[in-house]
Formats: structure tokens, sequence, C-alpha cells
């Protein structure tokens, strides 16, 4: 079983929807919880990222952390088809050290 | 313009033809890694580097090697590629404080082994 799950999509959605991007995680020591984006053809970017638990809000983009239930979330308000892209989830934490263990990735496309 | 740059970008080669992929970033960061992705597993990490002279193995190593002689450069050799190791690499680096969380990567490089 992977440490983290992430649904790979393909997702579309029509230009001004709320999207929610989620995965879920099997490690309780992970405390870093990273949100980037990967447009096609290039390499990942940080889009955000929280330690812990909570919300943290950054424009038009929300992460939340629940870390009882173990599942991170990336809202994407009022989408835009520049945030056409691949979305990764990233964690760390615990005994991993300087690793990052990341989600296969959710594909999105918003559609003007 | 702070940047991490790979070379080449795409490569087709044979098996068990040694070949060197290069990874520089002008950041002056001390972390610096080697990941691959592949439809269905992500974004896996191959080695890193926590400063210069200072290696160690991610979560799969196997078939790959790497050197740290200079904080700027983490060139990723494979000696003997096999057709398993087609992939998409990338380089990443950041700097060691702030948990790692912000890791820039490079443009990418697409490996074909025949």
């Amino acid at each position: 079983q992977k440490e983290v799950e992430q649904d790979p999509g393909p997702l579309s959605v029509p230009e001004g929807a709320i999207v929610s991007l989620n995965c879920t995680y099997s490690n309780s020591a992970f405390q870093y919880f990273m949100w980037y984006r990967q447009y096609s053809r290039k390499g990942p970017e940080l889009l955000m990222y929280t330690y812990s638990s909570g919300n943290k809000e950054d424009g038009r983009f929300t992460a939340q952390v629940d870390k009882s239930s173990k599942y991170i979330s990336l809202f994407i308000r009022d989408s835009q088809p520049s945030d056409s892209a691949t979305y990764l989830c990233a964690m760390r934490g615990g005994t991993s050290g300087s690793r990052l263990t990341f989600g296969e990735g959710t594909q999105l496309t918003v559609n003007p | 313009e702070a940047q991490v740059t790979q070379n080449p970008r795409y490569l087709i080669t044979v098996t068990g033809k040694k070949l060197t992929v290069t990874c520089s970033q002008n950041m002056n960061h001390e972390y610096m890694s080697w990941y691959r992705q592949d439809p269905g597993l992500g974004l896996r990490q191959i080695y890193y580097s926590m400063n210069v002279e200072v290696t160690d193995k991610g979560d799969v190593p196997e078939g790959y090697k790497v050197s740290r002689k200079e904080k700027r450069n983490f060139p990723l050799i494979l000696e003997s590629p096999s057709p398993n190791q087609t992939s998409l690499y990338f380089c990443a680096s950041s700097r060691s404080g702030g948990g790692y969380v912000t890791q820039y990567f490079g443009p990418g490089t697409r490996l074909t082994v025949l």
C-alpha cells in the first residue's frame, strides 16, 4: 500500500468552478503537507504548504489538513484555464528525514 | 535568474551504454535530490545530497550513482542502463532550513533505454 494516495483523475471542470483535490496518507508522523503544481513538460513548483493541521489560504487557493483523518485537500476557487496542470501532494516528517513522499498527482483541466 | 538546469533534456540510448545526466543550481542550496516520475507511481526519490561529499539513497537507488564534488552540481550516473530505467527524471534543490518543503525542480530529462 502506498504511503500517500491521490486520485490521478483526469478531472475536467468549467471555468469558474470550485475545484477540490485530495490526498490520503497512512504515516501519522507526517508534519509538513505540500501541494506542488506541474505544468505540461515542466518540473513541479511549490504552490503552498501547511505545517501540522489547519487551513492556509493564498488568493484563490486554500489548503486544508485533517490529521485525525489523515486527509489533506486543496481547493481552487474561481478556477481559470491557466490552472490546468497536474497537482501533486507531498508530505514529510518523522523518520523520513528530508525525503518528500509524493502522491501520484491529479491532472486538472479547466475549460473556458 | 534562480534556476535548476538539467542536460540533456531528451536522451535515447541502448541497454548497457553508460550515461550521465547533469544537474546544476545557482541558488547556493545545500540540498539536492534526484527523482524519477512514472505513470501510476508518481515522483520517487532516487538519491539525495545534504551537502558537498554527502550523499544517501532514496527510495529507488538501484542502478544509479551520484556524486557531489561541488555545491552547485549533482550529476546522475547510469553505469549500465536497462529498459526499466526509461523514465522522466527531475533534479531538485532546496536550502537545508525550512523543512525542505520548497524544492526547486529542473525542467526534466526524458530518458528512453532501448
